[in-house]
């Protein structure tokens, strides 16, 4: 069954860590995205890539940053964990030439870290 | 730029009561809005999207220009509509969601 794929599912690191959270999909779609859940702030865009040659900053990449691997995986690193970055992070795809530009994103299941 | 504002973070109804989860936009352009659904551990999916003006297991949602709304309704709430839902707008290009920060709707028997 074509997938959004995230691991780690669950981390626990501390302050000053470098942490990668990856996302894998068998979708065969061209963008991906990542974003954060916080209670009372929603879903916030962090990076998102058209294709593997294209990455863009959402509206809050800093302390962030990505790779895209291959058109399947697209990595999210925090370089120096602080505590503030303890979130639950989605990963979604989408892909607006089939079926339409319809806007649909597909999700991951959520990646929980927590930075002590 | 772009908003999207859900003023409720909770909002909890008796089954069989007609539900409205109110979403309100700004974007100086033609807006797409969606309603997105987080059930209890399930993933984050489309509920429905202006474009399609349908109605999905019971919800509907009419954007409103003028008031610059996209309010969820449904006529008689369940229990297993009990979740977590997101407004989301799209607007300019690349298919990037500004999502609202959310609703919890508890529907109690």
């Amino acid at each position: 069954d074509a997938d959004v794929t995230q691991t780690p599912r669950n981390r626990i690191t501390k302050t000053g860590k470098r942490i990668m959270l990856e996302c894998s999909q068998t979708k065969g779609h061209d963008r991906m995205y990542w974003y954060r859940q916080d209670p009372g702030l929603g879903l916030r865009l962090i990076y998102y890539s058209f294709d593997v040659k294209d990455i863009n900053k959402g509206e809050i990449s800093d302390g962030y940053s990505v790779s895209r691997q291959a058109q399947a995986k697209f990595s999210l690193s925090l370089e120096s964990a602080i505590p503030n970055q303890t979130a639950l992070y989605f990963c979604a795809t989408s892909d607006p030439t089939r079926g339409g530009h319809t806007g649909e994103l597909f999700f991951g299941e959520g990646s929980r870290l927590t930075v002590l | 730029a772009q908003r999207v504002t859900q003023p409720e973070k909770l909002l909890s109804v008796f089954k069989g009561a007609p539900v409205e989860l109110k979403c309100n936009y700004s974007y100086s352009g033609s807006p797409e809005l969606f309603w997105y659904v987080q059930y209890s551990r399930q993933r984050l999916q489309l509920l429905l999207r202006h474009i399609s003006r349908e109605s999905i297991k019971g919800f509907t949602a009419d954007l409103n220009k003028g008031e610059t709304s996209f309010h969820l309704k449904k006529p008689f709430a369940q229990e297993e509509d009990s979740a977590m839902y997101y407004c989301a707008l799209r607007g300019g290009g690349g298919n990037k969601l500004t999502f609202g920060t959310g609703t919890q709707l508890k529907v109690e028997l």
